[in-house]
Parts: C-alpha cells; sequence; structure tokens
C-alpha cells in the first residue's frame, strides 16, 4: 500500500541534543513537508520541499534543518537551537497530478526531557 | 487563503448523517474547498475537496453553495469511529507551497 511513514512514533530527547526524524512516502509525490502541532493547535509549517535538491522555510523554520537527497525522503532535524521542541511533527507529501491533495503521515511526537 | 469559520463541537447520534458547515466568505474564485479529519494523536485523514461542484467520494459527500461562501460536509451515516476533529481548510488547488491554514475545527461526538 501507497503511503507515508514517519519514524519514530515516539521520541524523548535531553536538552541540548539534535534529534532526527524520518519521512519516508512511496506515493511518488514531488512535494514534502513538515509541520509541527502543539497540543489544542493547529499546524505550523516548518519546511516544504517541491523537488529533489531544493527545499525552503515555512513560517517556524528557526531551529530546525532539512534535507531531500532522495524523492520518497525527507528527514527532519530538531537541532538544540529549537528552544520549545515539545510537539507532534506532522510529515506530508502532495502530488501535481492528484491536484496537490496534502496527504499526511501519522505524526512522531517528541519530548525534550 | 482565506480563513474559515466552523462550529466548535457537534454531536450526531451513530447511524444518522452528520451535517457539518463551514464558513468561508473571503473565499477566492482559485481557492478550493478541504476537509479533513484528526483523530487524537493520528496525523489529519484527507476527506474531500471541491471548488464549485458538489461532490461524493466514499467517505462522504461535499455540499458547496452557489455563491461559495459557505460549505457543508455530510457523513451518511455516521459510525463510533467518526468522532474526531474535522477541519475545513480553503487554499489555492494548485499550489505546493503547503500552506495549510488549520482552524480550531469541529469537534464530532458520534454517540450510540
Amino acid at each position: 500500500d501507497g503511503g507515508i511513514t514517519q519514524s519514530p512514533k515516539y521520541l524523548f530527547r535531553k536538552e541540548g541534543q539534535n534529534v532526527t526524524l524520518s519521512c519516508e512516502q512511496n506515493l511518488n509525490h514531488d512535494a514534502m513537508y513538515w509541520y509541527r502541532q502543539d497540543p489544542g493547535q493547529g499546524l505550523r509549517l516548518i519546511y516544504y520541499s517541491q523537488i529533489v535538491n531544493d527545499f525552503q522555510k515555512g513560517d517556524i523554520a528557526e531551529g530546525y534543518s532539512v534535507s531531500r537527497e532522495k524523492k520518497e525522503s525527507f528527514p527532519l532535524t530538531v537541532t538544540s537551537a529549537q528552544k520549545n521542541p515539545t510537539a507532534f511533527y506532522l510529515c506530508a507529501s502532495s502530488d501535481w497530478y492528484s491536484g496537490n491533495t496534502i496527504y499526511f503521515g501519522e505524526g512522531s511526537w517528541l519530548t525534550v526531557v | 487563503d482565506a480563513k474559515t469559520t466552523q462550529p466548535p463541537s457537534m454531536d450526531c447520534a451513530e447511524g444518522r448523517a452528520a451535517n457539518l458547515p463551514c464558513n468561508h466568505s473571503t473565499i477566492s474564485g482559485n481557492e478550493y474547498v478541504y476537509w479533513y479529519r484528526q483523530i487524537h494523536s493520528q496525523g489529519p485523514q484527507y476527506i474531500i475537496h471541491g471548488l464549485k461542484n458538489n461532490e461524493t467520494n466514499e467517505m462522504a459527500s461535499l455540499i458547496i453553495t452557489e455563491d461559495r461562501k459557505s460549505s457543508t460536509l455530510i457523513l451518511p451515516h455516521a459510525t463510533l469511529r467518526d468522532t474526531a476533529v474535522y477541519y475545513c481548510i480553503v487554499r489555492v488547488g494548485s499550489s505546493n507551497t503547503g500552506k495549510l491554514i488549520f482552524g480550531q475545527g469541529t469537534t464530532l461526538q458520534v454517540k450510540p
């Protein structure tokens, strides 16, 4: 089945450590996205990539970094510079041929301890 | 992207139709109406989208008023598993910049 796989589902990080969240899609979608969701809040866009080897900052990119070396992969690194990293992180993808409808993964919970 | 307004919560009896309204009075001509739902601790699930015409798929129907200023998502036979937060979003259909403005949504509680 095609879909978006995020891992790990739950992650604990010590303050000062970088962590990387994995996102893989087998939908052959060109565009991929990372969002952050805080409890009871809507989604905020961190980074997006419209094509391999290219990405742009979203609304809250500070303290995060991404790479897009392969079409199917868009990992997110939460750096120690991110002051309040505890949140629910969502990866998504879309494709022009599907009307650019955005499809989401199941999310990753990051907790700083 | 235009702003949307939804009621904060609604109840529906199991087996009955759930009608979830959304107001988007500032929608532009090239903006589509999208509906997603989110069950706690899961990623948002795409339901349906439309531009002007009413749309139907295996999950739901979308009714858009002629002036496009409001729409209604219809779940024809609600089940307990349809309990979730439902989000109505408007965005430019050709955009792949990922900009999605999720409001507070409507919490739908389906009751036995």
